[in-house]
Formats: C-alpha cells, structure tokens, sequence
C-alpha cells in the first residue's frame, strides 16, 4: 500500500522568503512522485512530477523538489516566495505499471505575507 | 478551450435528490477518474474507469455511480443526495499505459451543497 504525509496543513511565508513545503511517502516499490497545486477556485495542475530520471526535479514557477530515497521525501521548495504562490499544494504517490493508482496527500496551504 | 469540463460548476440541491454530475475531455485519454475533496481531506479516489467498459470503484464509492457513455465522457450520480456528500467533485484524466508516469489532468470542480 502506498500513502503520502505532507507535514503542516498551513505554511506562511513572507514574500522573498524560502518556500519549503514537506512531503514523505510510503510504497512498496519505487514509486512516481507528483506535486500539484490549486489556485482558488481552480482544479489541481501538475508542478512537477519524479520519474527516476534525476532525483532533482524542477518544475513551473521557479519551484523544485528533490527525492531522497533514504528518507523517502520529497519535500517541494522555492528560494524566493511571491504573492501569485499562495495557494494549496498536494504531494501525491502513483505505483509504477499496473492500475498506477494514485494517492494524494492532505495538502499544505501556502499564504505569502508581504 | 479546456481540456477537461466539467458541468455544472454550482450545484445546491436538497436531500433525497438525485443529481448528476458530468465529465467531458478532448485530450483523447483513455482513463477517466472522479475525486472529491474535502478540507483537511484533500482528494478521495470515488471511481476510476480505463476505458468504456472498464470500471472500478475507488476508496469512498458508497452513495455514488458512474456512467462512461464514451472515451470523452463519465458522469457521476448521486442517487439519494445526503448533506455529507457536500464537497467539491474533480474529474481528471489521464494517458494510458507504461511510461506515461499517470499525470492527471483536472477539470475546473463543481461545487456542491446538499441541504
């Protein structure tokens, strides 16, 4: 069974300031890895996703994720916050081949205070 | 023009009623999924389909049925509308088979209340 924790349901940042959003998983075999985020009143768009290919991933925005196998994160940053980042985020989990269920995680709501 | 629409995007009903929600995409995907999302929840797997005669039931699917009239299209209905079922419904949909890493693509949500 795979499953996703993303530790802290709000973060607030000053505009400027590092964005660091967590995200740890669980699966049994090496997984895909996604964020998405939601802007009000929008559906989920994809920022960037893990596939096996560089453990650095980047994405849209200016935004970044790196997988750490040995601590089973993949925690989703920014060096410098803007107001337009405010939104929530979702880590999510896909098993590779198979159904490739996904799993998403609770999400994390990023205000940027400026 | 979207790629995945969803209609209505506002829905207030009352209980006892059944409503349907609908799904259409042009991106030519074979896999289409509905979630809901509730907060403190994030997004809950309600059915999954891989393609017209191909579907599953995901994590919450008590209390609610699918259609998949065509590749482009799945509905959701909920027979009997009760006040938990108030949230907000995402279709998404995605490329089939191996190395496609099962992106999602998400419709815009329809909001709705059960009163």
């Amino acid at each position: 069974a795979q499953s996703v924790t993303q530790l802290g349901s709000h973060v607030s940042v000053s505009e400027g300031a590092l964005v660091l959003l967590r995200c740890n998983y669980s699966s049994s075999v090496p997984p895909y890895l996604f964020w998405y985020v939601q802007y009000p009143n929008q559906g989920l768009q994809l920022l960037l996703k893990y596939t096996s290919a560089a453990t650095l991933v980047k994405g849209i925005n200016g935004f970044e994720a790196e997988f750490k196998k040995s601590e089973t994160s993949f925690h989703l940053t920014k060096p410098s916050a803007h107001m337009s980042d405010a939104a929530e985020y979702f880590c999510a989990v896909s098993e590779r081949g198979g159904y490739q269920k996904v799993t998403f995680g609770t999400g994390t709501k990023l205000q940027v205070i400026p | 023009d979207a790629d995945v629409t969803q209609t209505p995007r506002n829905r207030i009903t009352k209980t006892g009623k059944r409503i349907m929600l609908e799904c259409s995409q042009t991106k030519g995907h074979d896999r289409m999924y509905w979630y809901r999302q509730d907060p403190g929840l994030g997004l809950r797997l309600i059915y999954y389909s891989f393609d017209v005669k191909d579907i599953n039931k995901g994590e919450i699917s008590d209390g609610y049925s699918v259609s998949r009239q065509a590749q482009a299209k799945f509905s959701l209905s909920l027979e009997s509308a009760i006040p938990n079922q108030t949230a907000l419904y995402f279709c998404a949909t995605s490329e089939r088979g191996t190395g496609t890493y099962n992106e999602q693509f998400f419709g815009p949500g329809t909001r709705l209340t059960v009163l």
